[in-house]
């Protein structure tokens, strides 16, 4: 297994476009974690997911951000109608069970809207 | 849980100790995290201790936990350039809650 992949690793999109992004974790790892982080800040939870349940969502999740993971493998988080304030880097990490030994994060993708 | 705080910058010189220092807030972490961040990468986990140790050691880090008063530490004995980077403390349960960050400078 090579880690946590997220694609794409950048991604440019014009203020009002949709955008979805990819998060392929580590293949025995049960939790799922979507984070969000802006420069010089550390990373801010969004949401996370056993299996394909979605257990806990972030109120900085608003109605225009959606994530899913169908299978309980990969999962996918989509902004509708993006705006200027969703620049971000978004990071994806995994854990087996309640990843009480920590999470492994993902490299990330970095989403610049203009 | 949510402020979890560490200074911003640390400057030290190659062969030197590094203290990175992180103050968090809710007492029933029974975790506690440190990860390492280089640019544009993501975050690597580099140790994490149980609240109820006072001391770990790994290889060249070594983090303490006072309880107490909240406060972790992580010293990198030994620093390289290579250890140039953001390192973040976390605590929490389902959720990490992380520090702001403290960016590291190694001077050759």
């Amino acid at each position: 297994d090579t880690g946590v992949s997220q694609d794409p690793r950048h991604k440019i999109t014009k203020r009002g476009q949709n955008v979805t992004f990819r998060c392929d974790p580590i293949s025995e790892h049960n939790r799922l974690y979507w984070y969000r982080q802006t420069l010089g800040q550390g990373p801010e939870f969004l949401t996370y997911f056993q299996n394909e349940a979605q257990l806990e969502k972030s109120r900085l999740l608003s109605d225009r951000f959606s994530a899913e993971r169908p299978k309980g493998s990969f999962s996918t988080l989509e902004i509708q109608r993006t705006e200027q304030g969703d620049s971000a880097m978004y990071l994806c990490a995994s854990s087996h069970g309640t990843g009480t030994d920590g999470y492994t994060f993902g490299s990330g993708t970095r989403l610049t809207v203009v | 849980g949510e402020d979890v705080e560490q200074s911003l910058f640390l400057s030290v010189r190659e062969g030197d100790s590094s203290v990175i220092n992180c103050t968090y807030t809710d007492s029933s972490s029974t975790y506690l995290y440190w990860y390492k961040q280089e640019p544009g990468a993501g975050l690597q986990l580099l140790t994490y201790i149980f609240s109820n140790m006072d001391m770990k050691q790994d290889q060249r880090l070594t983090v303490l936990l006072n309880k107490k008063d909240k406060h972790l530490s992580l010293r990198i004995a030994d620093t390289q350039t290579g250890d140039s980077a953001i390192y973040f403390c976390a605590e929490g349960g389902n959720q990490f809650y992380f520090g702001t960050g403290t960016s590291l400078t190694v001077i050759p």
